[in-house]
């Protein structure tokens, strides 16, 4: 079966950096999308990783490794506003999403 | 504000009755979808529309019935639901379905319960 791992929930301290991983075994790969949902909110998009390597968007980075399966997004001077649960999602062969269960991050002041 | 809108955004419904969730997007995308979202657990893909068309309907009870009657709008219709029916129903609209790369845009989804 298709299978998105990542921890339930997640403490940082404001100003610090927090890594939330994310792992994944699916049919196929196209690509690994990161997204941000706050308590009450829609999720909005945050990254989009098809290729191995770290990608920078600001205080937020994405990280990949097809090999391994494995995604992480890192998250750097964390501000209050970040407190959030994080989704990992990948696109498998027949294009559909297949989604975690997210990671509530708490961040303390 | 993403560019999806759904209404209402929150519902309480009894196990008889019959109500409808809406979408809407004026993005121009050509795919929308509908997710259920409950507490601790992955998203689940309910349907997929692709330019009107229904491409994918992932097993979902027939007490759920979508209704995509233009590429901007898109309807579930909910009758005789059960108590473990409730959830966060989220729409999401995309450029294309499943075109790498192609972010989806949530709505804020409906948060039912039902009685």
């Amino acid at each position: 079966g298709q299978n998105i791992d990542q921890p339930t929930e997640m403490t940082a301290t404001e100003g610090a950096i927090v890594q939330i991983n994310c792992t994944y075994q699916t049919s196929g790969f196209n690509g690994l999308f990161w997204y941000q949902q706050h308590a009450g909110e829609a999720p909005t998009f945050l990254s989009y990783n098809v290729l191995d390597g770290l990608e920078e968007k600001g205080r937020f980075s994405s990280f990949l490794s097809r090999s391994k399966g494995y995604s992480y997004l890192l998250l750097k001077e964390l501000q209050m506003k970040d407190s959030a649960s994080y989704l990992c999602a990948v696109l498998d062969s027949n294009y559909q999403l297949i989604w975690g269960a997210g990671t509530k991050l708490i961040i303390k002041p | 504000e993403t560019g999806v809108t759904q209404t209402p955004r929150h519902l309480v419904m009894g196990m008889t009755n019959k109500k409808s969730l809406k979408c809407e997007q004026h993005l121009g995308h050509n795919a929308m979808y509908w997710y259920k979202q409950s507490a601790k657990k992955p998203l689940e893909l309910m349907f997929v529309y692709s330019l009107e068309e229904r491409v994918e309907n992932n097993s979902v009870p027939s007490r759920f019935s979508p209704e995509c009657p233009n590429s901007s709008h898109l309807f579930l219709h909910l009758h005789t639901l059960q108590p473990e029916d409730s959830a966060l129903y989220l729409c999401a609209s995309s450029r294309d379905r499943g075109t790498g790369g192609a972010e989806a845009f949530f709505g804020q989804g409906t948060r039912l319960t039902v009685v």
